[in-house]
């Protein structure tokens, strides 16, 4: 089954940019999704297809996608990003089904 | 604007079917796709399948033996079971919606989340 590798943690100070990874193979020829998951909250969605924004989500928070790896950019950072940040793609090699990657931690330091 | 509410017992059994149910709000279960996902405490999350409000399913291959979802038009609703549980399916579990009628869309609306310990 397609397998999503995203690392674990990634810190970064106010105002810089982060940059949550996932790979996978030939990831660049699916759509990615990304969410953003605070303690005790339902996951929320700020990146889908790649490289779009549901409304209300920040221009800070923007998506790439080639090759093995897609990227889920943050820029000028703030207190309040701090959260799991998830990325997804549906699989449909051979089965049918949605693959979560592991999950970043993003701490703002 | 739609919202979801997951609901079911808190405590299931070793061996037993643990059953939910996702009430839908404020807008029709027709033309979407319907998830139920999972996390286990402290960890990643698990799709476990989806629906269509047809009654066209689809499940993690990982889970595909032990997993029926359901669709209630009638009532607006969707459930699912998850057959002879154990330990390992002690989670936090969500449903959610798609965003629109494709079976790729983005989960754009999630439910709060019910927690689910499987315990003697």
């Amino acid at each position: 089954s397609y397998v999503l590798t995203q690392p674990p943690s990634v810190s970064v100070a106010p105002g810089q940019t982060a940059r949550i990874t996932c790979g996978g193979t030939n990831i660049g020829s699916k759509s990615v999704h990304w969410y953003q998951q605070k303690p005790g909250q339902a996951p929320v969605l700020v990146v889908y297809d790649d490289t779009d924004r549901p409304s209300g989500i920040p221009e800070r928070f923007s998506g790439s996608n080639s090759g093995n790896t897609a990227t889920l950019t943050i820029s000028r950072v703030e207190a309040g990003d701090e959260a799991d940040y998830h990325c997804q793609v549906w699989d449909n090699n051979n089965d049918h089904f949605w693959v979560f990657g592991g999950g970043t931690k993003l701490t703002v330091l | 604007q739609v919202q979801l509410q997951e609901s079911g017992p808190g405590l299931v059994k070793p061996s037993e079917t643990l059953s939910l149910t996702c009430s839908v709000s404020g807008g029709s279960i027709s033309s979407y796709y319907w998830s139920w996902i999972r996390q286990p405490p402290g960890k990643g999350l698990e799709w476990i399948g989806n629906i269509y409000y047809s009654g066209r399913s689809n499940y993690n291959p990982s889970l595909h033996s032990r997993v029926t979802i359901s669709v209630d038009t009638s009532n607006n609703q969707f459930s699912l079971q998850l057959f002879s549980v154990t330990a390992a399916d002690t989670a936090l579990y969500y449903c959610a919606r798609g965003m629109a009628a494709l079976v790729d869309d983005a989960f754009n609306i999630w439910g709060q989340g019910t927690m689910v310990t499987v315990s003697s």
